[in-house]
């Protein structure tokens, strides 16, 4: 899963701050999704965004949260006045364009994460 | 999705087969078992998956009872490296739908001992 790259591997803001996390989708991928990992729970769906459009956003807090993937450049995922409750670790996966049974079989590829602390 | 059941964590020597095993008594005729597993500091990575039958890939093996009620995520020979949270999922997959909107439990942590 090396081919899916995030950054910062890890960020710390204080409260209040905005944070910006990053995903690269791995070469040749359209689709970009994003995950939360709350500390000691499992991991859940955020938002899925194909290159200029927010396709499913049903996971993503009604607040404070937005996502964008533009036709050139990162996924970004935007956290505006963190609280200590968005400490998390937050993962993005990549498919190719076209894979209607991506997740199906074993092309759920995943990025090494991004840890945010808010202190 | 059905709920599954993983016990919290379970120790394995290192060469020896890792048995990690899935309680899923509620699961329907189109779900389909996932294992995914999460070494520390990474992001989940996709194992095997099956819906009836028993599945083998380089990685692991899956057993799944025939009343579909559980099943058995075998590493044949452990390594240190296998050390990690295993997740047990139950999902329907759809051919054209949302099968990205994975959902995790607690899991198994399996502690891979020399």
């Amino acid at each position: 899963n090396a081919g899916v790259m995030q950054n910062p591997r890890h960020l710390v803001r204080r409260r209040g701050q905005e944070a910006r996390l990053r995903c690269s989708p791995m070469k040749g991928h359209s689709h970009v999704y994003w995950y939360r990992q709350l500390p000691e729970e499992g991991l859940k769906f955020m938002v899925y965004l194909q290159k200029e459009n927010i396709i499913d956003e049903s996971g993503m807090p009604k607040e404070r949260f937005s996502a964008e993937f533009p036709k050139e450049g990162p996924s970004i995922l935007r956290i505006q006045q963190v609280v200590r409750g968005d400490s998390a670790a937050y993962f993005c996966a990549s498919s190719p364009p076209g894979q209607g049974n991506f997740f199906m079989n074993t092309e759920a590829f995943f990025g090494q994460g991004t840890r945010l602390t808010v202190v | 999705d059905a709920k599954t059941t993983q016990p919290p964590s379970m120790d394995c020597a290192e060469g020896r087969a890792a048995n990690l095993p899935c309680n899923h008594s509620t699961i329907s005729g189109n779900e389909y078992v996932y294992w995914y597993r999460q070494i520390h500091s990474q992001g989940p990575q996709y194992i095997i998956h099956g819906l009836k039958n028993n599945e083998t890939n380089e990685m692991a093996s899956l057993i799944i009872t025939e009343d579909r009620k559980s099943s058995t995520l075998i590493l044949p020979h452990a390594t240190l490296r296998d050390t990690a949270v295993y997740y047990c999922i139950v999902r329907v997959v759809h051919s054209g739908g949302s099968n990205y909107k994975l959902t995790f439990g607690k899991g198994t942590l399996l502690t891979v001992n020399p």
